[in-house]
């Protein structure tokens, strides 16, 4: 149980371009998803939680405006690049917590960016 | 959110336990202790979980001593497959856990 699948698993876009990555709870319904972007041999980097129904909360320094995220269901979030430049090009991954489960995240197995 | 220290990284051989020790030392009442494992180009793993005391499963241990300022992941003899980095989080669960990763340990396990 608990799995957590996105798609794509990668990506390659022109600069300017939006992007859309899905994250969905297979097996389980997550009132709460998670952001992060992981740069190479860095950390994961939390980008913003999302509730179901809800706007999302953002973390300090990302741009709530670029990064569009939307969690419409209690199975599926959705991150949007808006005018995606190279800079942007990292590994996103997003993890979700269950409705009133005592336990903890999982994670999806990411999906690569590559922003030409 | 309590803020974890960890070493950069550790080198092991095939067959070794081995231990990775996290400190935590403002951890809240109600935060959780949870390791995850990363291979490169994957999602973190969720590896064990624990409050108190010690933990186990199919795959590795966790202890916590009684201040639980700190906390040690248990690998009872690795392979080469778990080579891989080792995150340490703290944080309450469910939909109130915001996971805030450290830079994690790099497992060098040789043969």
């Amino acid at each position: 149980g608990a799995v957590v699948s996105q798609h794509p698993s990668w990506v390659i876009c022109k600069s300017g371009t939006s992007v859309k990555i899905e994250c969905r709870s297979l097996d389980f319904q997550a009132t709460t998803m998670f952001w992060y972007r992981q740069f190479p041999k860095q950390s994961l980097m939390l980008m913003a939680t999302s509730n179901e129904g809800s706007k999302a909360t953002y973390e300090q320094g990302v741009e709530k405006d670029k990064f569009l995220i939307n969690h419409a269901s209690l199975t599926l979030s959705t991150l949007t690049v808006t005018s995606a430049h190279p800079e942007d090009s990292s590994f996103y991954i997003c993890s979700a917590s269950g409705v009133g489960e005592a336990d903890t995240q999982y994670f999806g197995p990411g999906t690569r960016l590559t922003v030409l | 959110l309590a803020k974890t220290t960890q070493p950069i990284s550790m080198d092991s051989y095939e067959g070794q336990e081995v231990n990775i020790t996290c400190s935590h030392n403002n951890i809240a009442t109600n935060d959780y202790i949870t390791w995850y494992q990363q291979f490169p180009s994957q999602g973190p793993r969720f590896i064990i979980q624990g409050y108190k005391t010690k933990v186990t499963n199919e795959v590795a241990s966790l202890f916590i001593p009684a201040d639980r300022k700190s906390s040690t992941l248990s690998l009872p003899r690795v392979s080469l497959s778990d080579t891989a980095v080792y995150y340490c989080l703290v944080g309450a669960l469910g939909n109130t856990g915001k996971l805030i990763f450290g830079q994690g340990t790099t497992l060098q396990v040789k043969p």
